[in-house]
């Protein structure tokens, strides 16, 4: 089985500021993860992507993440947020069936 | 390219109703998954299809609910006799390759399900 756990449900930064959004899992087989933005009303859109090899890994917008196979654990970073980073994002593991984490609300303040 | 399309983006229906919710694939993908937002909650997997076929149908409630995705025309998820429990946003994913760990998803903008 798999799951995944978000261990912040809000995170307020000030613009500018750096962010990191925490992710744990647990896999019995093998591990692909994933990080989804979802702005309000709107749908996921992926941000990155693990799947194997370098275990940093960069994706859209400034964010990068890293996997850490001892401390399973694939943590979402980005050094400098701006306003329009205010969204949830979303940790997820699996292949085709992808189980996801309870989601993260990043609030970017002036 | 167009994205993932689901319609309506609202649905409002009373108790005992049915609800349909329709998805169409990014042109050119075969698989389509339909995932359950509960408020405040995260995504929550409910099936697996692929044309005329369903891979994968572990996350769907047992009474109420079916999905199909028929050769010609959108995926359809539908809710027979709604609860309030069933007010949630409903997500439809595609993906271009069948049984690969390297599909990546593309989310559609979801149906927000209301039961009055």
């Amino acid at each position: 089985a798999q799951s995944v756990t978000q261990l912040d449900s809000q995170v307020p930064v000030f613009e500018e500021a750096p962010v990191e959004l925490r992710c744990n899992y647990s896999s019995s087989v093998s591990v692909y993860l994933f990080w989804y933005v979802q702005y309000p009303n709107q749908g996921l859109q992926l941000l990155l992507k693990y799947l194997s090899g370098s275990t940093l890994v960069k994706g859209i917008n400034g964010f990068e993440a890293e996997f850490n196979k001892s401390q399973t654990s694939f943590h979402l970073r980005k050094p400098s947020v701006h306003i329009s980073d205010t969204a949830e994002y979303f940790c997820a593991v699996g292949a085709q069936k992808l189980v996801f984490g309870q989601g993260t609300r990043l609030t970017i303040n002036p | 390219n167009a994205g993932v399309m689901q319609n309506p983006r609202h649905l409002v229906r009373r108790r005992g109703q049915e609800a349909r919710l329709r998805c169409s694939p990014m042109k050119g993908h075969s698989h389509v998954y339909w995932y359950r937002q509960l408020p405040e909650e995260g995504l929550k997997f409910m099936v697996y299809l692929q044309k005329e076929n369903i891979i994968d149908e572990s996350g769907m409630p047992k009474e109420r609910f079916s999905a199909e995705f028929p050769k010609e025309g959108p995926s359809i998820l539908r809710i027979q006799q709604v609860v309030r429990g069933d007010s949630a946003a409903y997500f439809c994913a595609s993906s271009p390759i069948p049984g690969l760990a390297l599909n990546e998803q593309f989310f559609g903008p979801g149906t927000r399900l209301t039961v009055l």
